[in-house]
């Protein structure tokens, strides 16, 4: 298993160009999320999603969109890239068990710089 | 959205010293998981915490939920350089989703 795989591992963007960042789970996982990570601030929930065809907005969504066609890839998108998204995104997926608490299992990151 | 508080920040000791990380809120959390991340990489899951006042052990490393499930910290025992990273608390709002603590930087000098 190849986990949650991200790409690309970096990316320059000017302002107001677009892009997709990519996550597949090779796991069959239900759940999947979308993080960004800030300098000295922690992680911070974009938009996060249940199962196919079902998503929903996290803490921090505006400037972002995602999809999830299918159980396996939840791309995360930005239309017009300002200089506030510059950051690293993380990907990460999780199982569901009743019975136990799953792990969220995270991506290597994309970092992304908005110039 | 809750907060989770992490202390402290930064943390630079030499090889062989003991350490505490603390993470806070004033709510409650279901669980409360402890990362750990690598510079260029994801955040690996350490344990998690489920019950009031329960306490983990993995190798040198010591976890424990409060009591009233708001708190946690994470003792590290003769801490070595290979415990070098960013540490970071997650607490799960009842809802499959995490919320995590700004983390603290752990150097170990040899």
């Amino acid at each position: 298993n190849a986990g949650v795989t991200q790409t690309p591992k970096f990316r320059i963007l000017k302002i107001g160009q677009s892009m997709t960042l990519q996550c597949t789970q090779d796991m069959n996982h239900n759940y999947m999320y979308w993080y960004r990570q800030d300098p000295g601030m922690g992680l911070k929930l974009i938009y996060y999603s249940v199962g196919a065809g079902i998503t929903d907005k996290g803490e921090v969504p505006n400037g972002y969109n995602v999809s999830r066609s299918t159980t396996e890839d939840f791309p995360l998108r930005l239309e017009l890239a300002a200089p506030s998204q510059t950051s690293v995104y993380f990907c990460a997926s999780m199982g569901y068990s009743r019975s136990i608490k799953d792990t969220q299992y995270f991506g290597p990151g994309t970092r992304l710089t908005v110039l | 959205t809750q907060l989770l508080e992490q202390s402290p920040q930064f943390l630079s000791i030499q090889e062989g010293e003991n350490l505490t990380v603390y993470c806070n809120s004033s709510s409650v959390f279901s669980s409360l998981q402890w990362y750990r991340q690598e510079p260029g990489e994801g955040p690996v899951l350490l344990v998690t915490v489920v019950t009031g006042g329960e306490v983990k052990k993995l190798k040198r490393l010591t976890f424990q939920f409060g009591d009233a499930r708001k708190d946690s910290s994470l003792h590290i025992t003769a801490a070595q350089p290979g415990d070098t990273g960013l540490y970071l608390c997650a607490g799960d709002e009842y809802g499959n989703k995490l919320v995590f603590g700004a983390g603290t930087i752990l150097r170990v000098k040899s």
